[in-house]
C-alpha cells in the first residue's frame, strides 16, 4: 500500500464549478498534509497546508482533513481554466522530516 | 520563505557518464531533500541530505548511483552516476519553508540520457 494515494484522473469540470480532489493516507501518525499545484514543465507550488481535523479556507481553496478516516481533500471553488494542472497531495510520515507525495490528480477546467 | 537556485536547468548526457546537479539556498536550512520525477509520474524522494552527516537514502536508491554532498547549510549536490536512459527524469531539490509548514522546490533539472 502506498503511503499517500490519489486518483490520477483526469478530473474534468466546467468553468465556475467546484473541483473536488481527494487523497488518502496509510500512516495514522501523520500530522501534516499539503496540497501542491504543478503546471506542466514547472516545479510544484505549495497552495495549502492543513494540520488539524476540519476545514481550512484560503480564497477559492478549501482543504479538509479527517484523521479518523485518513482522508484529505481539496476543494476549488469557481474553477478557472488557469486552475488546470496536476494537484499533488503530500504528507509527513510519523516522526520524519520527509515529505511523501501521492501520484497526483490532473484537473482540467473547461471554458 | 527560502529561495532555491538549482542548476543546470537541463542537460543531455551520454550513457555511462555522470552529471552533478547543484542546489543553492538563500538561507540556512537543516535538511535538504532530493526528488526524482519521471515522465508523467509524481515525485519520488531519493534522499535526505543533512549537513555534517551522510545522506539518508530511500528504498531503491543507493549512494553509489546517487552520491550526495552537503558541505554547508546552504548548498548541496546530487550526482547521477553511470547514467542510462532510465535515469532520464526531472531532478528537484527541496527545503522546508518553516518547520511543519511545507516545502519549497527548486526549478528542477531536466535530464535526458541518450
Amino acid at each position: 500500500q502506498k503511503e499517500v494515494e490519489q486518483n490520477s484522473g483526469p478530473l474534468s469540470v466546467p468553468e465556475g464549478a467546484i473541483a473536488s480532489l481527494n487523497c488518502t493516507y496509510s500512516d495514522r501518525g501523520s500530522q501534516s498534509f499539503f496540497w501542491y499545484r504543478q503546471y506542466s514543465g514547472k516545479s510544484p507550488e505549495l497552495i495549502m497546508s492543513i494540520y488539524s481535523n476540519g476545514d481550512k479556507e484560503d480564497g477559492r481553496f478549501t482543504a479538509q482533513l479527517n484523521k479518523a478516516s485518513q482522508y484529505v481533500s481539496l476543494l476549488i471553488r469557481d474553477s478557472q481554466p488557469s486552475d488546470s494542472a496536476t494537484y499533488l497531495c503530500a504528507g509527513h510520515p510519523s516522526n520524519t522530516g520527509k515529505l511523501i507525495f501521492g501520484q497526483g490528480t490532473t484537473l482540467q477546467v473547461k471554458p | 520563505s527560502a529561495v532555491i537556485s538549482q542548476k543546470p536547468s537541463r542537460d543531455i548526457c551520454q550513457r555511462g557518464t555522470s552529471l552533478t546537479i547543484q542546489c543553492q539556498v538563500d538561507s540556512q536550512v537543516t535538511m535538504m531533500f532530493w526528488y526524482r520525477q519521471q515522465p508523467g509520474q509524481s515525485l519520488t524522494l531519493i534522499a535526505t541530505a543533512n549537513q555534517g552527516s551522510e545522506a539518508t537514502y530511500e528504498s531503491g536508491f543507493v549512494i553509489d548511483k546517487f552520491p550526495i554532498s552537503r558541505p554547508n547549510l546552504t548548498f548541496s549536490t546530487l550526482t547521477v552516476s553511470n547514467m542510462s536512459p532510465e535515469d532520464s527524469s526531472i531532478y528537484l531539490c527541496s527545503v522546508e519553508l518553516t518547520q511543519g509548514y511545507g516545502y519549497t522546490f527548486g526549478s528542477g533539472t531536466r535530464l535526458t540520457v541518450v
